[in-house]
């Protein structure tokens, strides 16, 4: 069992837009501003689509964007895109002796 | 090209070693804090260990002390994890990643490597 709680699943069409959450706890999500998003398309290396809650690395699309409220972090994608299709990890630091948590991933399917 | 390839995997036997590399290329490796994350068959991630530039700090997630060793050659741009004492449970795909320490994320990681532990 993850360490921060996903959906596993959310879908959306194309040009529509989505949002994945992430909930954690006061150690972790609602503690700290180091919330990251990845995503990852299987076979292939994980990429950092969002940082510090809400910062997007250069090249990033700004159809993506992050928030927190409290305990929960949002990833939302607009204008969904085919290419958008992966899975995505949530990730936050918790402490010293366990510098980073991970949700269990969220598949994204557009329809 | 900025990247980082894992190598390294594959089957061992219960109880027995593998050691990972990792081989960075494109940044100054040595300027780099570097961490090891798995993913187990249809889990989530998991942050395994990780090493400071000059190797003098290195933490490790509990279900791993003891066992599995961090380690790095910045003249060779390389990093590796000694894993012995395998568990079924270590059975994952392990990536190598980049760690960027002012905001506790990883902004560049590999494609990995499978280890598998059998019976």
């Amino acid at each position: 069992q993850s360490a921060l709680t996903q959906p596993a699943s959310v879908s959306g069409s194309p040009g529509q837009s989505i949002t994945i959450s992430c909930t954690g706890t006061s150690r972790d999500v609602g503690g700290y501003t180091y919330v990251s998003w990845y995503q990852h398309h299987p076979g292939k290396a994980p990429k950092l689509m969002i940082y510090d809650v809400s910062n997007r690395p250069s090249g990033v699309s700004n159809r993506f964007s992050g928030s927190k409220s409290g305990n929960t972090a949002s990833l939302t994608i607009s204008g969904l895109q085919a290419e958008d299709e992966a899975d995505y990890y949530c990730s936050s630091y918790r402490s010293s002796s366990t510098p980073w948590v991970f949700g269990g991933g969220t598949k994204l399917t557009v329809l | 090209e900025v990247q980082l390839v894992e190598s390294g995997g594959g089957l061992v036997q219960r109880g027995g070693s593998l050691r990972l590399s990792c081989a960075a290329s494109g940044f100054t490796f040595s300027s780099y804090w570097m961490s090891w994350v798995r993913q187990a068959p249809g889990k989530g991630l998991e942050w395994v260990a990780n090493i400071k530039q000059d190797g003098s700090e290195k933490s490790y997630v509990d279900s791993v002390k003891g066992r599995f060793t961090i380690s790095r050659d910045n003249a060779k741009n390389s990093l590796y994890l000694q894993m012995n004492s395998l568990r079924a449970e270590d059975r994952a795909v392990y990536y190598c990643a980049r760690v960027e320490r002012s905001y506790w994320y990883f902004d560049l990681w590999g494609r990995g490597t499978l280890v598998t532990v059998s019976s």
